[in-house]
């Protein structure tokens, strides 16, 4: 099984910010395989990005992804209000998995 | 819009058998897709349980392997997830979601809004 790990754990920023978050894979992730979801509580995840770098319908620009092979990143750009969650990375290159996720805080 | 909804019993006995059903409404179950469940214990990250094609066709995560069983009703558009002696391990919100398939991709494009299932005497 494909380990993901996230890094960091909670993330304190302001609105405003640049925000970077990392997932890192025990083994390689084949191309295309690796999405982001971001989790308010109480709300069922929400697909940002797949296929490393491609965004979901009605995800706004300030979302991006990208990398490959082992490490992986999403980038917000300028972090709004309600950007502030829970975000998980999830690869689909072998079986499926998702890291133990980034929590961006409001600091 | 494709819409899913979880259905079942919210407390289950200790070595007994959780059984849920997601229900598919604004499109066919019979696409280009998986039928995928996640589960999230309280307090905790998202893990991905099994899933199934329309044709039948099923991925399990390997530890729960031995314990699952998903299956698929296309004529009355729902598929189903059984998961045997449970035990408080199993104590998560189930979430039921569409992974739709093209191009080399596959993504998460739908999901139920998860049912809360206990585990307990």
């Amino acid at each position: 099984e494909i380990v993901l790990t996230q890094s960091p754990g909670t993330l304190s920023l302001s609105p405003g910010e640049r925000a970077t978050l990392s997932c890192r894979a025990s083994q390689s992730v084949s191309a295309p395989s690796l999405a982001w979801f971001q989790q308010k509580p109480g709300q069922a995840p929400r697909l940002l990005i797949y296929g490393v770098s491609n965004r979901a319908t009605g995800i706004p620009d300030r979302f991006s992804g990208s990398g490959s092979g082992t490490d992986f990143t999403l980038t917000i750009s300028r972090l709004e209000p309600e950007d502030f969650a829970v975000y998980y990375c999830h690869q689909y290159s072998s079986s499926r998995t998702f890291g133990q996720g980034t929590k961006v805080e409001i600091k | 819009q494709v819409q899913l909804q979880e259905s079942g019993p919210g407390l289950v006995k200790p070595s007994g058998t959780l059984s849920l059903t997601c229900g598919v409404s604004g499109g066919s179950i019979v696409t280009t897709a998986w039928w995928s469940w996640v589960r999230q214990p309280p307090g905790q990250g998202l893990e991905w349980i099994g899933e199934i094609w329309d044709n039948e066709k099923t991925n399990y995560k390997a530890s729960l392997k031995s314990r699952l069983t998903i299956s698929i009703d296309t004529t009355k558009n729902h598929f189903s997830l059984n998961l045997y002696s449970v035990t408080a391990a199993d104590t998560a919100v189930y979430y039921c979601a569409r992974v739709m398939v093209a191009q080399g991709y596959n993504w998460f494009d739908s999901w139920g809004p998860g049912t809360l299932v206990t585990v307990s005497s």
